[in-house]
């Protein structure tokens, strides 16, 4: 069974710094893996997508990594500021077999202080 | 562009009660899923279906029944609703190939 874990829970910097969130999955056989932002009692909104075949995605300020072999993903946020304050859901999708639908970590939650 | 929207946004029902939380996607994706949202628990898959008329089982379906007629819709059922499926439900869909998943703004339900 598929585990994806983040971490850290919870983090608190102030802004402009540069941060990283990491995710760890244990089933490498993945078809890619995405990043989303959820807000307080809000839905899910896409950040990033990156194909099993690929390293890295980049959109404007965030840049995901995926070492597939080992099992991780880090997304990088760079000069952050207090409107990134949300937590950030990483999910991987399964690979093969006929079968559908994401596997979340539990979420970092993140706070950028002005 | 629509893209997922599923709805009621919000609901409160009395144990026993059924209901359907509707979801419908006008991208013409082939993949559709539902997920319900728990503190601590994180998201996790309830049913997903990999095109119309096919539907399979996720991490937790005991108590919801899916059905997918056409395309467009992927309608979810609490046949006799319980305190323990108090949650917040999304439904999401995607695209041929690694296409990104998309997801509805959720809908909001009680069982009291």
């Amino acid at each position: 069974k598929q585990e994806v874990t983040q971490i850290p829970a919870a983090l608190s910097v102030p802004e402009g710094e540069n941060l990283v969130l990491n995710c760890s999955f244990t089933d490498s056989a993945i078809y890619n893996l995405q990043w989303f932002r959820q807000d307080p009692g809000k839905g899910l909104t896409s950040l990033l997508l990156i194909q099993s075949s690929q390293r890295e995605q980049t959109s404007g300020r965030l840049n995901a990594s995926l070492d597939k072999s080992s099992g991780r993903s880090t997304l990088y946020i760079a000069a952050s500021q207090p409107g990134d304050s949300a937590t950030y859901l990483c999910a991987v999708l399964r690979s093969g077999g006929g079968a559908d639908g994401l596997t979340f970590g539990k979420g970092t939650h993140l706070i950028i202080q002005p | 562009n629509a893209g997922v929207t599923q709805t009621p946004k919000f609901q409160v029902l009395k144990t026993g009660q059924s209901m359907t939380l509707q979801c419908a996607q006008d991208m013409n994706h082939e993949y559709m899923s539902w997920y319900r949202q728990d503190p601590g628990m994180g998201l996790r898959l309830i049913h997903y279906s990999v095109g119309a008329g096919i539907t399979d089982q996720g991490e937790v379906p005991n108590g919801y029944n899916v059905s997918r007629s056409t395309t467009e819709d992927f309608p979810l059922r609490l046949l006799s609703a319980a305190p323990s499926q108090t949650s917040v439900y999304f439904c999401a869909s995607r695209g041929q190939g690694g296409q990104p998943q998309h997801f509805g703004d959720g809908t909001r339900l009680s069982i009291l």
